[in-house]
């Protein structure tokens, strides 16, 4: 099993610029979320999803879209990329089995 | 609202020393709370859980319901624990909230 996986590792962008943090599960979790880590103020739950075709806002939501067509995949869009969204962005999910969550390696985004 | 405060972002200790990371909480409901720990340039993992009542790597945490903490406890620190750690409470909605972190350095 491959985990969680994420791509593209690193990215740089231009403010306005819009893009697509991808994210993979091969566990066939159900939950599946996305957090932004900043120093000093830990993760930070963007938005989350239960399940195929269910998504849900967390705590940091503005200027993030997700859809979830799959259970499989859980993408990330940011639609107009300001400097306030670098970050590293995790993607994880959940084995409703045991509560444990499992994280991919992250995207490091810096936006100019 | 559910809160998860760690009240050290740096920590520091000599090889060998004992290690506490703090956690505190607050939460209305039942809890049920972890540790995760970042490793340099790996991705975050769980290290334990308080349902569980383990030893993980040397590492314990007992929930203090009383003082409404979480605290990580090791004995005798190694270079290897050195790392990012995190504390999180799972909520009544099934949501991760975690602590800010604390970086830990063990120190030869």
């Amino acid at each position: 099993n491959a985990g969680v996986t994420q791509t593209p590792k690193f990215q740089v962008l231009k403010t306005g610029q819009s893009m697509t943090l991808q994210c993979a599960q091969d566990m066939n979790h159900e939950y599946m979320s996305w957090y932004r880590q900043d120093p000093g103020m830990g993760l930070r739950l963007i938005h989350y999803s239960v399940g195929a075709g269910i998504t849900d806002q967390g705590e940091v939501p503005n200027g993030y879209n997700v859809s979830r067509s799959t259970t499989e995949d859980f993408p990330l869009r940011l639609l107009s990329a300001a400097p306030s969204q670098t970050s590293v962005y995790f993607c994880a999910s959940r084995s409703g089995a045991t509560n444990e969550q499992f994280f991919g390696p992250g995207t490091r985004l810096t936006v100019l | 609202a559910q809160r998860v405060t760690q009240p050290e972002k740096l920590l520091s200790v000599f090889k060998g020393a004992p290690v506490e990371l703090k956690c505190n909480y607050s939460y209305s409901g039942s809890p049920e709370l972890f540790w995760y720990v970042q490793y340099s340039r790996q991705r975050l993992q769980l290290l334990l859980r308080h349902i569980s009542r383990e030893s993980i790597k040397g590492f314990t945490a007992d929930l203090n319901k009383g003082e409404t903490s979480f605290h990580l406890k090791k004995p005798f620190a190694q270079e290897e624990d050195s790392a990012m750690y995190y504390c999180a409470l799972f909520n009544s909605a099934r949501q991760l909230t975690f602590g800010s972190g604390t970086q830990l350095t063990v120190l030869p």
